[in-house]
């Protein structure tokens, strides 16, 4: 079946402006999770939805970025005013349940590139 | 806090030979652990967990890896590497949640 798919692909933008980045969780996956990719390291937490809700948004840096997922299935990351230092892959996951031990399932990211 | 460690930032073995990339994690409770491959220009791709049923794990192609507590370590092995294991692994740990807190990786290189 379709894994977990990102949209765009590659994102290139200027600083201070805003974009949006896709995700479609697999079918059926209540729990959806962003992360983000620096070069160099390992993924970083962002966020955490448990259907619609965000159950966990400790991993957010700051309140220029925002996410939602209002019927439950696709979700939208939000960053306003775009920074050099927000350059990075940003990856996408889903799971069945969201319980600890589940296994995350990663969509391909979509690479930021903030000039 | 959770913290994994994964020493090693290159990892270059022959093909043919053993494959060790090494995992020490940081829990104050039993946790869920996990090793993931990246291939270039794709999605993370699970190898396999640790839920605390088995502490030797059996994942994908060939790979293996053995949970023990009184090292804090989670050790990801494969007794003969090829050249498609070429890649960069992450380990993971889950505890008392849902996200995963990933290691800085160790990308793997196969010689011929």
């Amino acid at each position: 079946g379709a894994g977990v798919s990102q949209t765009p692909s590659n994102k290139v933008t200027e600083k201070g402006k805003y974009v949006e980045l896709r995700c479609d969780p697999i079918s059926g996956h209540t729990a959806l999770y962003w992360y983000r990719q620096s070069l160099g390291q390992g993924p970083e937490f962002l966020i955490y939805f448990q259907g619609t809700g965000a159950a966990d948004d400790s991993g957010l840096p700051n309140d220029r970025f925002f996410a939602v997922r209002p019927e439950g299935s696709v979700s939208t990351l939000k960053i306003q005013r775009t920074e050099r230092g927000d350059s990075a892959v940003y990856l996408c996951a889903s799971s069945l349940t969201g319980t600890a031990y589940n296994e995350q399932f990663f969509g391909p990211g979509t690479r930021l590139t903030v000039l | 806090a959770q913290s994994v460690t994964q020493l090693g930032s290159h990892v270059s073995v022959s093909e043919g030979a053993l494959v060790l990339l090494r995992c020490n994690y940081s829990s104050s409770v039993p946790p869920y652990l996990f090793w993931y491959v990246q291939y270039p220009n794709q999605g993370l791709q699970l190898l396999l967990k640790y839920t605390s049923a088995a502490t030797l794990v059996k994942g994908i192609n060939g790979f293996e890896a053995e949970f023990k507590k009184s090292e804090t370590s989670f050790h990801l092995t494969k007794p003969s590497a090829h050249m498609s294991d070429a890649a960069e692994y992450f380990c993971a740990v889950s505890v008392g949640g849902n996200k995963l807190v990933f290691g800085a990786g160790t990308i793997l290189r196969v010689k011929s």
